[in-house]
């Protein structure tokens, strides 16, 4: 089945620095690549996520980087904040199944 | 419009014991999705509906629990007998309908079983 790993598995960073978190599959029919964001006690929500036939996206402070060649995907995180502090999940896929990695825990120190 | 809605958030039981959870996804979504979240680990499929149909079962341990979505709307899943591994938070989420492109899961708040 799918392998999906993600790394580092915890990260800490001082507020306002840069935050890369890298994931990496096997199943090279994956077309979807979204992050999900999950604060401590609620539900997984999506934050940013990619096709298969472009390589970077960004949205304000958070951008993700797609190697499909390399079978791996990159969240990055500029300028972060305290309340960017949670478990990020990768979860390549298909259009309709998605396989969650193993989780990044960040936390932002003011 | 509304989320994803679960009942209970929380339930404690003891090993042996059954337990039933109810899922209502956002109106129109087809595709019905079971998760289950051990502490520390990202969300398991273990069951995914299309309307009434199921799409994919394959990591549900069928001897223990099961789950149904007769009308195509709202969803049960049953857990019999509960074992203490079954601690953890049961997520639902559902899409609009995948089959039309790549649709955002939306994830419930979760039940959050424990069992003793």
């Amino acid at each position: 089945g799918e392998n999906v790993e993600q790394h580092p598995s915890t990260l800490s960073v001082q507020e306002g620095d840069s935050a890369v978190i890298k994931c990496t599959y096997s199943d090279s029919a994956s077309n979807y690549f979204p992050w999900y964001k999950q604060e401590l006690g609620k539900r997984p929500q999506l934050i940013i996520d990619i096709r298969s036939n472009v390589g970077e996206k960004k949205d304000q402070r958070i951008a993700v980087t797609l190697n499909k060649t390399a079978k791996h995907f990159s969240l990055h995180i500029t300028e972060t904040q305290p309340e960017d502090s949670a478990v990020y999940f990768c979860a390549p896929g298909g259009t309709d199944k998605l396989i969650f990695g193993t989780g990044t825990r960040l936390q932002v120190f003011p | 419009e509304a989320g994803v809605a679960q009942s209970p958030r929380y339930k404690i039981i003891e090993k042996r014991q059954s337990v039933a959870f109810w899922c209502n996804p956002i109106s129109g979504h087809a595709t019905l999705y079971w998760y289950q979240q051990i502490l520390g680990q990202g969300p398991k499929l273990l069951i995914q509906f299309q309307n009434n149909g199921v799409v994919d079962d394959s990591q549900l341990p069928k001897d223990r629990f099961s789950a149904e979505r007769l009308k195509g709307v709202d969803s049960t899943l049953k857990i019999q007998p509960a074992k203490l591994e079954d601690s953890a938070v049961y997520l639902c989420a559902s899409t609009r309908n995948p089959g039309q492109g790549y649709n955002e899961q939306f994830f419930g708040p979760g039940t959050r079983l424990t069992v003793l």
